[in-house]
């Protein structure tokens, strides 16, 4: 078990509409990163933020937004939501921009229908 | 940009019989490689990763891989396998500060009786 928590763990959306999820990073960490991994693919890259700053991004549309508060805890937004927007999003927290120690959490499967 | 190709989709083994999960990838700087596995339902744990030093990297729940440079690849292997072992195995590949680590698809494993 890591200590990184997401919520909700499920969550059925309209298409169109707007969405919030959360992620309380491992103690210690400073950075999320957000990905998403759409049914039977492997997890691409939204974007991540290193002490409350967003320090890079994949191939997301920018209705994919973030933000990052004092405590280092992430929130990830998507508004205008589409029915490809299904998928399950991680979040992952590690020291530092590097990637060679992030813990994910279990993730939000979100539902958009 | 690196990217990473796992040349099974799926493997099915039979319990106590060894595995071989191949992961190939291409970058053209230094990288740093990982394994994980999901379980149903989960987030991703690490296996292992190769950041430098020794080819032969030693992980979690006696699954090892070799870093081999000329072949660009990084195939993850265990000698015997359990029905516990049943699950999607992602590589990833990233590099120094780099925040984009690139996932493969996955491969699922199947350990039958």
């Amino acid at each position: 078990e890591t200590g990184v928590t997401q919520s909700p763990t499920h969550l059925i959306k309209t298409r169109g509409q707007q969405v919030t999820l959360r992620c309380s990073s491992q103690s210690g960490h400073n950075t999320v990163s957000w990905y998403q991994q759409a049914l039977g693919q492997g997890p691409q890259f939204i974007f991540q933020y290193y002490r409350e700053e967003e320090n890079g991004r994949g191939n997301f549309p920018p209705r994919f937004s973030g933000l990052q508060f004092p405590n280092y805890s992430s929130e990830l937004n998507v508004n205008a939501l589409e029915l490809d927007d299904s998928a399950l999003y991680l979040c992952a927290s590690s020291l530092g921009r590097s990637n060679t120690e992030a813990f994910f959490g279990q993730g939000t499967r979100l539902t958009v229908v | 940009a690196q990217s990473v190709t796992q040349l099974d989709s799926q493997v099915p083994v039979f319990e106590e019989a060894p595995v071989e999960l191949r992961c190939n990838y291409s970058s053209s700087v230094s990288v740093y490689l990982f394994w994980y596995v999901q379980y149903p339902n989960q987030g991703l744990q690490l296996l292992l990763k190769y950041l430098s030093g020794s080819t032969l990297v030693k992980g979690i729940n006696g699954f090892e891989a070799e870093f081999n440079k000329s072949q660009t690849s990084f195939h993850l292997r265990k000698p015997s396998v359990h029905i516990s072992d049943t699950a999607e195995y992602f590589c990833a590949v990233t590099h120094g500060n780099n925040n984009d680590m690139r996932f493969g698809a996955g491969t699922r494993l199947t350990v039958k009786p």
